[in-house]
């Protein structure tokens, strides 16, 4: 079956540096989608992309879908204390949305 | 506020009760989802309900039983659960379900704890 790889699991930040948190499907994907979860919080949706290469930006978040479809990344710039919290891919195989576990954020002032 | 609500935030139960958790969605969508949360795993899909019928069913246990009477409304019923079944459910819903379902808006969440 499908398997969705988050890395780095966790992710401890400097107020202010750039990180970055990957994506990786085992399968082709017809979309992938990018969740947010504050600590106590539940799941907020960041953003969709769909096509092949497709790159968008929020802000200091870019998001990317890779050429094959198949992993995504998130990049944050200048990262501050709101930023902290868990990024979840969901990766949707045609109707299927399998959630990766995760890449928790810890931003040091 | 998410448009999702949850009830109850908090559930705490033995294995031999029985208890429910409600969800309730006011955004019009016709998909609504159950996922459990635990600690240091993926969010795991249990069920999906599409225009009131069951699309998915994630080879949940038969202890979780689900209900969508509308839409708008879905339940999970709880009975003689497992210490290992203590987690975060999360109600979710969306436009559609199946491909090109879209976001999901997602509940704050039943923390249930199972002694």
């Amino acid at each position: 079956g499908q398997q969705v790889m988050q890395i780095p699991q966790y992710q401890h930040v400097q107020e202010g540096e750039d990180f970055t948190t990957y994506c990786n499907s085992s399968t082709t994907l017809s979309n992938i989608q990018w969740y947010k979860q504050r600590p106590g919080g539940h799941p907020v949706f960041l953003i969709q992309l769909v096509k092949s290469g497709e790159v968008k930006k929020q802000k200091r978040l870019t998001f990317q879908f890779g050429e094959a479809k198949k992993n995504s990344s998130l990049h944050i710039t200048a990262t501050q204390t709101t930023d902290v919290g868990t990024y979840f891919c969901g990766a949707d195989s045609w109707g299927k949305l399998q959630f990766g576990a995760g890449t928790q954020v810890v931003v040091t002032p | 506020e998410t448009g999702v609500t949850q009830t109850p935030r908090h559930l705490v139960m033995g294995m031999t009760n029985k208890k429910s958790l409600k969800c309730e969605q006011h955004l019009g969508h016709n998909a609504m989802y159950w996922y459990k949360q635990s600690a240091k795993k993926p969010l795991e899909l249990m069920f999906v309900y599409n225009f009131k019928e069951q699309t998915e069913n994630n080879s949940v246990p038969s202890r979780f039983s689900p209900e969508c009477p509308n839409s708008s409304h879905l339940f999970l019923h709880l009975h003689t659960l497992q210490p290992e079944d203590s987690a975060l459910y999360l109600c979710a819903s969306s436009q559609t379900g199946g491909v090109a379902a879209g976001e999901l808006f997602f509940g704050e969440g039943s923390r249930l704890t199972v002694l």
